[in-house]
């Protein structure tokens, strides 16, 4: 098993540009989430998933859409980059949605924008 | 917003030495408070949980106290070793979970 996987590992954007960042896992796991780590702000919610078509948002939902067409892949889409969201992005799949769920992290995107 | 509220920011300890990181947390409809372990360069992953109908749980050198009336859980390293350095996060929640700001510990050889 690969567990969570996320690519790229590190991205630099313009403002204003868009990108898709990838995240997939094979743990048939129903719940999947998108965090971003800032120094001294720990882990924010920014959208989650409890299956296939079925998202809602976090946290820190503005300026990120996501979707979810199938188990395995849960892609965060930035449509017009901006340097507040220059941060670390972390994928994370449960087997269900509530708390007791260990969540399995992905490596890591280190998303620049300038 | 539902917080949990984590302390310290950084923490220095000794080879050996007792490493000590407090949380408290507001929402009283939480019903598991698990502990996250992150490396420079990964992602978190779980080191060890706790539901709020126990006081203590010990996993080897890692134990969580939890003081339920006091909305209050602290992580405990025993005999800590320069391979725990890494940033701890506590969290609580009942569905999704909500994160502590994080902890960054360097365990001196």
């Amino acid at each position: 098993n690969a567990g969570v996987t996320q690519t790229p590992k590190f991205q630099v954007l313009k403002t204003g540009q868009s990108m898709t960042l990838q995240c997939a896992q094979d743990m048939n796991h129903e719940y999947m989430s998108w965090y971003r780590q800032d120094p001294g702000m720990g882990l924010r919610l920014i959208h989650y998933s409890v299956g296939a078509g079925i998202t809602d948002q976090g946290e820190v939902p503005n300026g990120y859409n996501v979707s979810r067409s199938t188990t395995e892949d849960f892609p965060l889409r930035l449509l017009s980059a901006a340097p507040s969201q220059t941060s670390v992005y972390f994928c994370a799949s449960s087997y269900g949605l509530k708390a007791y769920n260990e969540q399995f992290f992905g490596p890591g995107t280190r998303l620049t924008v300038l | 917003q539902q917080q949990v509220k984590q302390s310290p920011q950084s923490l220095i300890v000794q080879k050996g030495g007792i490493s000590i990181i407090n949380c408290a947390y507001e929402n009283t409809a939480f019903d598991y408070f698990p502990w996250y372990q992150q490396f420079p360069g990964k992602g978190p992953a779980l080191l060890i949980a706790i539901r709020p109908d126990v006081s203590e749980k010990k996993e080897g050198r890692f134990t969580i106290s939890f003081n339920k009336s006091a909305k209050q859980f602290s992580l405990h390293i025993m005999d800590s070793q320069p391979g725990d350095s890494a940033t701890y996060f506590c969290a609580g929640g009942y569905s999704t979970l909500t994160f502590g700001k994080g902890t960054m510990l360097l365990v001196s050889p």
